[in-house]
């Protein structure tokens, strides 16, 4: 257990569908990552915070998905009208300037 | 902007050593290096921070030559444990974090 949960650990949905994920990171940890995983291949980047901000997003991020990280605290992944491409596991990563630890992941399924 | 790590995969006996490289084309802060085995998520192993220091954990360590954009983790006398897929993570100065493709490593007695 890294001290990083992830809420839920799985996820199954219908096409067109919108899903929530949450993270709660390390409390310390002021830097918070959204990655997405699929079979075979390492984690992608998704987005990045500092505390409340929201400082990079991945050009390969569609408008569909939006994530927050309201206080600084915990943070919130949003896909709207998701696809079946949009299966994978999605994983939040908490930092320090000299750690970064995973959580568990949420398995997401779009039938 | 995603690190190129090689081999892409690697199979030993226990007791060997083994090589894990990852080069990039951007100038890089930092290194981090993390092991996952399956189904479960990464697990971090250490973080290079630009000085070109080299760091150690029990028989894994690694080094970060920034001016050539590389890290290579080192894993001497491998145990079956070691197995896993194996990941370097690399940053620029603005934290932005790009995973490679990752090493299979498989330990076998």
């Amino acid at each position: 257990d890294t001290g990083v949960s992830q809420d839920p650990r799985h996820k199954i949905t219908k096409r067109g569908q919108n899903v929530t994920f949450r993270c709660d990171p390390i409390s310390e940890h002021n830097r918070l990552y959204w990655y997405r995983q699929t079979l075979g291949q390492g984690p992608e980047f998704l987005t990045y915070f500092q505390n409340e901000a929201q400082l990079e997003k991945s050009r390969l991020l569609s408008d569909r998905f939006s994530a927050e990280r309201p206080k600084g605290s915990f943070s919130t992944l949003e896909i709207q009208r998701t696809e079946q491409g949009d299966s994978a596991m999605y994983l939040c990563a908490s930092s320090s300037p000299n750690t970064q630890y995973f959580g568990p992941g949420t398995r997401l399924t779009v039938l | 902007q995603q690190p190129v790590q090689s081999p892409q995969a690697v199979i030993l006996r226990e007791g060997e050593d083994a090589v894990i490289n990852c080069s990039s084309s951007k100038a890089l802060y930092s290194v981090h290096w993390y092991r996952q085995k399956h189904g479960e998520a990464p697990v971090f192993l250490m973080i290079l921070l630009k000085g070109g220091e080299q760091k150690g954990h029990d028989k894994i360590s690694a080094s970060f030559n920034e001016k050539k954009q590389q890290s290579s983790l080192y894993l001497t006398a491998s145990q079956l444990s070691y197995s896993g897929t194996y990941f370097c993570g690399t940053a620029g100065n603005n934290n932005d974090m790009r995973f490679g493709a990752g090493t299979r490593l498989t330990v076998k007695p």
